[in-house]
């Protein structure tokens, strides 16, 4: 499969827990971006990263959740003590920035938080 | 702030019928916009897009319409098919490999 893998693709934790999301994107895509996805809504901007550098973070991203993307190639997204309103599709995409911003998405991780 | 509306929220047409999804957006620096459709638990597909340069672009039975002097841009679906049932998202970006504002979704159903 050379599509956005994303891995686990549903997590159930506990309030309070720490939960770590992968996302591996389509090979040579150098931007990755992170949304949240809730019922009925639309995907709303995390953060995104081109190669190793972090170029944007949304005001939604608390202090509690961070991204990495260190070499350039997979990227992890640690939500720490998670609350019930962190319960949502955690969805990863990414792109080929010299092709005008087509991004195409992973299958998302379900996060329930109970 | 960066803002996208979507309308309508639900959409029921009968098989064979057109169907228009509307959106609006507020950042007039905008300058891509695609179109997404999302099948019931799997991931956003890219199915159109279009560049503020031009005002029309058709693929198919799917056509995308962007006027930029009102900040508005439409999908037009024709022939429409039972598969053709999914949400729809409209998104916008200003600048080249950006992040992406989406609107609310509109739910559409096509009636055999």
């Amino acid at each position: 499969d050379t599509g956005v893998s994303q891995n686990p693709r549903h997590k159930i934790t506990k309030r309070g827990q720490n939960v770590t999301f992968r996302c591996d994107p389509i090979s040579e895509h150098n931007r990755l971006y992170w949304y949240r996805q809730t019922l009925g809504q639309g995907p709303e901007f995390l953060t995104y990263f081109q190669n190793e550098a972090q170029l944007e973070k949304s005001r939604l991203l608390s202090d509690r959740f961070s991204a990495e993307r260190p070499k350039g190639s997979f990227s992890t997204l640690e939500i720490q003590r998670t609350e019930q309103g962190d319960s949502a599709m955690y969805l990863c995409a990414s792109s080929l920035v010299e092709i005008y911003n087509e991004q195409f998405f992973g299958p998302g991780t379900r996060l329930t938080v109970l | 702030g960066e803002n996208v509306e979507q309308h309508p929220s639900t959409l029921s047409v009968q098989e064979g019928d057109s169907a228009v999804i509307k959106c609006t957006y507020s950042d007039s620096a905008s300058n891509y916009f695609p179109w997404y459709k999302q099948e019931l638990g799997k991931r956003p597909q890219l199915i159109i897009d279009i560049r503020s340069n031009v005002g029309e672009k058709k693929d198919q039975r799917i056509a995308v319409t962007l006027n930029k002097t009102a900040k508005h841009f439409s999908l037009h679906i024709t022939e429409t098919q039972p598969e053709d049932s999914a949400v729809y998202f409209c998104a916008a970006t200003n600048r080249q490999g950006g992040k992406l504002i989406f609107g609310q979704g509109t739910e559409l159903s096509v009636k055999p």
